[in-house]
């Protein structure tokens, strides 16, 4: 069964700095696209960030560029988002996808973890 | 930026049927766009029904079907039951390589 597990979450100011991981299970992981998405409380979803199978390219969305950095470690089976420059409307629930192929088929997401920014 | 559009809210009897739909504020939507529809009930992870306009995951009940429908992406639920009730999300590729979720439509099953 392919499980995506997100950590890194948490309470940070305004300002600061995060790092997201998604470790990924029961799958080669080096042969899928993957997304991170996230929902700010009590609102819908928002697309964030996009890397292909082998990390050559990523795509953010324009709420987030120049503010955070989508990378893969495939050896590792990891995915990371490192956000800086954090501001109070970047928190939410963080879910990272997986699809299944390298640019389309979204299909599993993880249970998400919570990014608060705040003084 | 592409806005994409969803209805708010809709309501289905049990057993009924209902047509969610998604369009685009650049024209219409068509497969180059790979349409996906997402589940979120509350509390929970979404969850992918259907990808690339049409196609299903092995967890994805038979009642859901996607399509194209006069300009839009729709998500077709025939034979609703009430654990269909959730939040349904769409979500279009365009081809700037960006993605964009629809507002989300909250399905009641009544």
């Amino acid at each position: 069964e392919v499980q995506l597990v997100e950590s890194g979450g948490g309470l940070v100011q305004p300002g600061g700095s995060l790092r997201l991981s998604c470790s990924a299970s029961g799958v080669t992981f080096s042969s899928y696209g993957l997304h991170w998405v996230r929902q700010a409380p009590g609102k819908g979803l928002e697309h964030v960030s996009f890397i292909t199978s082998n990390g050559g390219r990523t795509y953010y969305a324009d709420s987030v560029k120049g503010r955070f950095t989508i990378s893969r470690d495939n050896s590792k089976n990891i995915l990371y988002l490192q956000m800086s420059s954090l501001r109070t409307e970047d928190t939410a629930v963080y879910y990272c996808v997986k699809n299944i192929y390298d640019w389309t088929g979204m299909d599993v997401w993880g249970q998400g973890t919570t990014v608060t920014v705040s003084s | 930026q592409a806005v994409v559009t969803q209805e708010p809210s809709l309501t289905v009897s049990p057993g009924g049927t209902v047509t969610l739909t998604c369009g685009s504020s650049t024209g219409a939507v068509t497969s180059v766009h790979y349409c996906y529809w997402f589940q979120q009930k509350p509390g929970q992870a979404p969850r992918t029904l259907i990808y690339d306009t049409s196609n299903k995951h092995s967890w994805t009940p038979a009642r859901f079907s996607g399509s194209l429908l006069g300009g839009k992406a729709a998500l077709t639920l025939s034979g609703a039951q009430p654990e269909d009730e959730a939040d349904y999300y769409c979500l279009l590729f365009y081809n700037d390589d960006r993605w964009f979720f629809g507002g989300g439509t909250r399905l009641t099953v009544l």
